[in-house]
């Protein structure tokens, strides 16, 4: 069954370096979402992407955090300058856009934890 | 308002059936969705509700949804030590999700 890949699954950063966390989604899927998951706190949504540009975010999402979509494959999340509280899993999910999006289920990748020092 | 609230624990005994329960608050969720966590592991889709339907059965698993009060269960027949993760409920709200904060379910054998 096809799966949303994540790389690395563990970086470990110097506060106020940058850092840029990978994500292939599955390979027919148009629409594309970052969250992240602070440790023992709920899965927050973070950004959606579509047709190569934000769709919808969030108030975390603030000019720290960029998305791109580089080439057909990689659908990547850069934080700028990181943060102590930047320290999170973060996950990517992607869903079918050739149907009606609205009823179309996301699917996650096994995240990646960010671990800023 | 965003919330979605679930319990945080519930343990079963291998066998029993397993309820987890949700509530959430906006009306105009379209979706409803359960995902399962396992220790290191993503979020794993295992089964979603339309909003105009009140139950859906998936092999094991039975969804219950009662939009009047806006609460949500996962029902898991023959609960097995498989079944051991934690299981967040969400909400669909255009096109992000708002999720509980996740029940940890521990199955004893």
């Amino acid at each position: 069954e096809p799966e949303v890949t994540q790389t690395p699954s563990h970086q470990v950063t110097q506060m106020g370096q940058e850092v840029i966390l990978r994500c292939v989604p599955i390979s027919n899927h148009l629409y594309f979402y970052w969250y992240r998951q602070i440790l023992g706190q709920k899965v927050e949504f973070l950004v959606s992407f579509y047709n190569n540009e934000i769709s919808e975010k969030s108030e975390i999402f603030d000019d720290q955090f960029s998305v791109e979509r580089p080439d057909g494959s990689n659908f990547t999340l850069k934080i700028r300058s990181t943060k102590l509280e930047d320290s999170a899993m973060y996950f990517c999910a992607s869903s079918d856009g050739l149907k009606d999006r609205s009823n179309q289920p996301q699917h996650f990748g096994d995240g990646t934890r960010l671990s800023i020092l | 308002g965003e919330d979605v609230e679930q319990s945080l624990f519930l343990s079963v005994r291998e066998g029993d059936s397993s309820v987890i329960n949700c509530t959430y608050t906006d009306s105009s969720s379209t979706y409803l969705y359960w995902y399962k966590q396992e220790p290191g592991a993503g979020l794993q889709l295992l089964t979603y509700i339309f909003s105009n339907m009140d139950m859906k059965q998936d092999q094991r698993l039975t969804v219950l949804l009662n939009k009047k009060d806006k609460h949500l269960s996962l029902r898991i027949a023959d609960t097995q030590t498989g079944d051991s993760a934690i299981y967040f409920c969400a909400e669909r709200k255009r096109g992000k999700l708002i999720f509980g904060q996740g029940t940890e379910l521990s199955v004893k054998p």
